[in-house]
């Protein structure tokens, strides 16, 4: 079974930084591109970034209200995705979620992290 | 503002078909058909129910399909169930310098 497992989350000062983790399971981590989205309360889904394989360059992407902020990377050998965030907001408290890349959609999704910012 | 529209709710009693639209541009779903559809439940993580713009994923119900016209993507759903009551969000490629854009999600209530 394909399984997406996201941690890490938790209340954090603004200014502060936090790393989120996804570890996979169930398929070729090494083979696919992983992408973390977010959701605040009450709110849509956005996306955040992703990462390619390492066939195509494991080369980055990232929505334009975390770029410079937050990066993207990932261990192979673990079947570990990275989310660093830096310099966090307020306006960034929400559920954070890894998903797998197929194609251009996405699938599975974990079952997400709350992360909150605040003083 | 999400770079996608979507109705904000819709709603149908059971048995009924509902359609849910999705308007871009030119410059995301009118160029691909690469439009996904996302559903989720209060609490829970999204799940695919459509890719491709009208491809189902192995256990999605035969209920849900898509279309896409111009510039605007729709998810129908056929024989409205209760257990389908849920968020929903459409997803397009958009090129590589912003490769994924959403929609602000419709709220579908089955009366």
């Amino acid at each position: 079974e394909v399984q997406l497992v996201e941690s890490g989350g938790g209340l954090v000062q603004p200014g502060r930084s936090l790393r989120l983790s996804c570890t996979a399971s169930g398929f070729t981590f090494g083979d696919y591109a992983m992408s973390w989205f977010r959701q605040a309360p009450g709110k849509g889904l956005e996306w955040v970034g992703f990462i390619r394989s390492k066939a195509y360059g494991g080369t980055t992407e990232y929505a334009a209200p975390v770029k410079g902020r937050f990066t993207i990377s990932r261990d192979d050998s673990k079947s570990i995705a990275y989310l660093q965030m830096s310099s966090l907001k307020t306006e960034d408290t929400a559920v954070y979620y890894c998903t797998r890349v197929v194609g251009n959609w996405f699938d599975p999704w974990g079952q997400g992290t709350l992360v909150t910012v605040s003083s | 503002q999400s770079a996608l529209t979507q109705p904000a709710s819709v709603s149908g009693s059971p048995g009924q078909s509902i359609t849910i639209s999705c308007t871009g541009t030119s410059s995301d779903v009118g160029s691909y058909n690469l439009v996904s559809w996302y559903q989720q439940h209060p609490g829970k993580a999204p799940k695919l129910m459509i890719y491709e713009g009208g491809k189902r994923p192995s256990g999605v119900s035969n209920r849900f399909s898509g279309s896409k016209s111009g510039n605007t993507a729709s998810l129908t759903i056929s024989g409205l169930q209760a257990e389908d009551e849920a968020d929903y969000y459409c997803c397009s490629y958009a090129g590589s310098s912003t490769p994924v854009v959403f929609g602000g999600g419709t709220k579908l209530t089955v009366l």
